[in-house]
């Protein structure tokens, strides 16, 4: 059973500080993940990594950073946070090829920005 | 870009009722298209998948046609429960271009016994 792994689950922050989200996944996918989910908006792509040392931008990159230390591990940085980036975050790992042709997610961090 | 359109923000029916769940696509090319199943508390998880090479998926009672012409992908069961109540993500990523993963804003569905 694929698994992906988010911690905190829960996060406060205050305006203006450092916030890391961070992600590890045991089925050594290739691909990883970050998207955010807000109502009304489902599922917005932040930034993906192909493997370690890799980020990609996504959609709204704006005012996060990503870093993927190695094939495990996926972090989300916001350096920083604004009240508008309070969020559902979502981190998901995936492999292309014909062993593993979907998306696996984490149950999400729930960060708030006061 | 790429992007997939759900117009429907929120569904409610009854037991035995018939689901249709509406998708549109816009890409330039062919990409593996998905639904994805959340319910309260977790993740998404994948419910159906379907490629180019195969036009429909079928998974759980649920079932989605891959339409190139109308460009669309529909989700429908025949008979929904009350266990169906969920978030459902209609998403897309086309291989030839990155491996991006591109989702809709979701349909809401609340079935009532």
């Amino acid at each position: 059973e694929a698994a992906v792994t988010q911690s905190p689950r829960n996060k406060v922050a205050v305006t203006g500080g450092k916030v890391t989200l961070s992600c590890n996944q045991t089925n050594n996918h290739n691909n990883m993940y970050w998207y955010r989910q807000d109502t009304g908006h489902g599922l917005r792509l932040i930034h993906y990594s192909y493997g370690a040392g890799s980020t990609e931008k996504g959609d709204i990159p704006d005012g996060y950073k990503a870093s993927r230390p190695s094939q495990e591990n996926f972090s989300l940085i916001l350096e920083l946070a604004t009240p508008s980036q309070t969020s559902v975050y979502f981190c998901a790992s995936g492999d292309w090829g014909e062993s593993a042709e979907t998306l696996y997610f984490g149950s999400g961090t729930r960060l708030t920005v006061l | 870009g790429d992007s997939v359109t759900q117009k429907q923000g929120q569904v409610t029916l009854s037991e035995d009722d018939f689901l249709f769940i509406n998708c549109t696509y816009s890409t330039t090319t062919y990409p593996t298209l998905f639904w994805y199943v959340q319910y309260p508390g977790q993740g998404p998880q994948l419910l159906l998948k379907v490629t180019t090479a195969n036009n429909k998926g079928i998974s759980r009672g649920f079932e989605a046609t891959y339409d190139k012409g109308t460009t669309s992908f529909h989700l429908q069961k025949a008979s929904v429960q009350e266990s169906d109540s969920a978030v459902y993500f209609c998403a897309l990523v086309d291989l030839s271009n990155t491996d991006k993963v591109v989702f809709g804003t979701g349909t809401r569905l609340q079935v009532s016994p």
